[in-house]
């Protein structure tokens, strides 16, 4: 997604919080995504936020929305061997389907 | 039931075959979305349907052709595909269109 973007890759010691970060360009966005992909596997939806929201928390999953800044990150906390995978933030702004930024892995080493 | 299903898992087809992947989701959801992706490429969205209406075709070759014969299926028909045509097919759906989505596994296609 050439309007959504985040960096490639993430290593975490287990136990430690992650914090993955995305940019994205429309400020028209409505709603932003975060999904989960393992290996092999469909886009396990992990949590959302509207975009008049600064923050969201969900258990250990805590989304941090900078509207001005058009910055987006998702913290894991006490991240666990079983969180390793690729992140994708996802735009919708109202016109189109999601537009996904390229994916960070996550590595999470024990 | 609260899942979107896919089917087959895995297909392997020649160029000169003619296949279809189908997709399913009880939810009652109106909006289902076919996406197409390569490895370690985030997914590219191919079409949109909205309550059983084409709405979005993301400029796809018409050797894919969508059809969405009920609010919960969903297929994509395949022909005289092309080996770069290999990728992972998701399948989506969301309540509305704009809504959170929900993806099945996916179907791994490769084509010989």
């Amino acid at each position: 997604g050439e309007d959504v973007e985040q960096s490639l890759f993430l290593s975490v010691r287990e136990g430690d919080s992650s914090v993955i970060n995305c940019t994205y360009t429309d400020s028209s966005s409505t709603y932003l995504y975060w999904y989960k992909q393992e290996p092999g596997a469909g886009l396990q939806l992990l949590t959302y936020i509207f975009s008049n929201m600064d923050m969201k928390q969900d258990q250990r999953l805590t989304v941090l929305l900078n509207k001005k800044d058009k910055h987006l990150s998702l913290r894991i906390a006490d991240t666990q061997t079983g969180d390793s995978a690729i992140y994708f933030c996802a735009e919708y702004e109202g016109r189109r389907a999601l537009t996904f930024g390229s994916g960070t892995r996550l590595q999470v080493q024990p | 039931d609260t899942e979107v299903t896919q089917t087959p898992k895995h297909l392997v087809m020649g160029m000169t075959n003619k296949k279809s992947l189908k997709c399913e989701q009880h939810m009652g959801h109106r909006a289902m979305y076919w996406y197409k992706q390569k490895a370690k490429k985030p997914p590219e969205l191919m079409f949109v349907y909205s309550y059983e209406k084409l709405s979005i075709n993301e400029s796809v070759p018409s050797r894919f052709s969508p059809e969405c014969p009920n609010s919960s299926l969903l297929n994509l028909h395949l022909h005289a595909l092309q080996p770069e045509d290999s990728a992972l097919y998701l399948c989506a759906s969301s309540q509305e269109p704009g809504d959170e989505q929900f993806f099945g596994p996916g179907t791994r296609l490769t084509v010989l």
